[in-house]
């Protein structure tokens, strides 16, 4: 069964830093290109940042570029964003989804921005 | 950027009737390999997303034969035939062309 456990969200101050993991279980994780969709409270999912299957090549959307940086351990089936220069609108949940269709998608970790 | 423009963004549909959503793009989404990467999704409340249907019609495992999707370049459909309780939620029709956008939702509800 393909599992994605998020993990690292939290209340951060504005102009924080957080670092969030996502860890995957029941397929082979080095095969797959890998993302982060957030959605903030009451609206849409938005795509972040995906990964490709050997990490060396990451995509941001422009809104979080230079702040975000994706990112993957494959020996530890682990993907991860860490998230810099925390506005209020990064207020989110953060979900990451797997492959090029984002077919599976774990329950997502909560970030809050506010001082 | 492409735009993903849904319509209706609330649809109330009656037990049993047929619920129709359309997505159109502001570019087309064949993509250089030929493939057009449409996806659908479903959201109930409280609940992650969910895929229904990927690359315009094909459906995920699990998903009921009432979900199909259709449509071409830049218009596209999704249809649920039969709607049931369990089907309330909101959906988003999302394009993986170029790199990926989300429609705006359907919130769909029972009459």
């Amino acid at each position: 069964e393909v599992k994605l456990v998020e993990s690292g969200g939290g209340l951060v101050q504005p102009g924080g830093s957080l670092r969030l993991s996502c860890a995957a279980s029941g397929f082979t994780f080095s095969n797959y290109w890998m993302h982060w969709v957030r959605q903030a409270p009451g609206k849409g999912p938005v795509w972040v940042s995906r990964i490709n299957s050997d990490g060396s090549t990451p995509s941001y959307a422009d809104s979080v570029k230079g702040r975000f940086t994706i990112s993957r351990d494959n020996a530890k089936n682990t993907l991860y964003l860490q998230v810099n220069s925390l506005r209020a609108e990064d207020t989110a949940i953060y979900y990451c989804a797997r492959n090029w269709g984002l077919d599976y998608w774990g329950q997502g970790t909560r970030v809050t921005v506010s001082s | 950027d492409v735009v993903m423009t849904q319509s209706p963004l609330s649809l109330p549909v009656t037990l049993g009737q047929t619920a129709s959503i359309s997505c159109r793009s502001s570019q087309s989404l064949v993509h250089s390999d030929g493939n057009t990467y449409l996806s659908w999704f479903q959201q109930r409340p409280g609940q992650s997303p969910r895929r229904l249907i990927y690359k315009v019609s094909n459906r995920d495992s699990g998903v009921p034969d009432r979900f199909s999707g259709s449509g071409s370049g830049t218009d596209f459909t999704l249809k649920i035939s039969r709607v049931e309780a369990e089907d309330v939620g909101i959906y988003y029709c999302v394009q993986g062309t170029r790199l990926y956008t989300f429609g705006q939702g359907t919130k769909l509800e029972i009459k």
